[in-house]
């Protein structure tokens, strides 16, 4: 059973647009994080967000926790080539299992020059 | 080392053939995990040691599976008598501490069983 549900599921748009991306579950979670991977590496932690409503930008990405800690969405702002990539949710539940991800199964996104 | 090194980079065994596949996590790191990432998906926990011991070994899918980090820093997952279904990306990350969950992967090992 995937707990964690992304959508879309594959993204392709063209340089300079915007996008989001969203992460959605019926379980709360203590913290979430955002991924990216490129082909043949391992996931590189983008962000983690641990407050509900809580707000991160990193340079033209902005991440949102959602109010119930059940959800979250990332949003790209006038989207590069090295954008490029897939994108990961995992939720981390809290309790003595607070190490465990839970991932979704990414966004594949393209960005066109 | 600067980060999590993982060895081989890519493995191709046939069916019913034994594999180990290495971990070496960053220096001074407590906390060591394995997740299989099949294609597709998202990776899937495998295994949690806090320095020697597998705190939990919950999301090995079966017997067949075994991992080991006898001092405290390298670790190897074991698979015997592999399967086609074995064949993923498994993906090891180490943690400064296991409430840190800020986690480092490494690059992975591509396993391909023919």
């Amino acid at each position: 059973t995937q707990l964690l549900e992304q959508s879309p599921q594959f993204l392709s748009i063209q340089e300079g647009e915007n996008l989001t991306v969203y992460c959605n579950s019926s379980s709360v979670f203590s913290s979430l994080q955002w991924y990216r991977q490129e082909p043949g590496e391992g996931p590189v932690l983008l962000v983690t967000v641990v407050t509900g409503g809580e707000v991160k930008k990193l340079k033209r990405l902005t991440f949102q926790f959602g109010d119930a800690r059940k959800d979250s969405s990332l949003h790209i702002t006038a989207a590069q080539t090295g954008d490029t990539g897939l994108y990961l949710c995992a939720g981390a539940r809290s309790g003595g299992s607070n190490y465990k991800l839970t991932f979704g199964k990414g966004t594949l996104l393209t960005v066109n020059p | 080392g600067a980060g999590v090194s993982q060895t081989p980079s890519n493995k191709v065994t046939e069916k019913g053939k034994y594999v180990e596949l290495r971990c070496d996590p960053i220096s001074g790191h407590t906390a060591l995990y394995w997740y299989r990432q099949s294609l597709g998906q998202g990776p899937e926990f495998l295994i949690y040691f806090q320095g020697t011991g597998a705190a939990d070994d919950s999301g090995l899918p079966n017997d067949r599976f075994f991992a080991v980090r006898p001092e405290g820093s390298v670790s190897t997952l074991k698979i015997q008598r592999t399967e086609r279904g074995d064949s993923a990306v498994y993906l090891c990350a180490s943690s400064l501490r296991a409430a840190d969950t800020e986690a480092f992967f490494g690059q992975g090992t591509r396993l391909t069983v023919v």
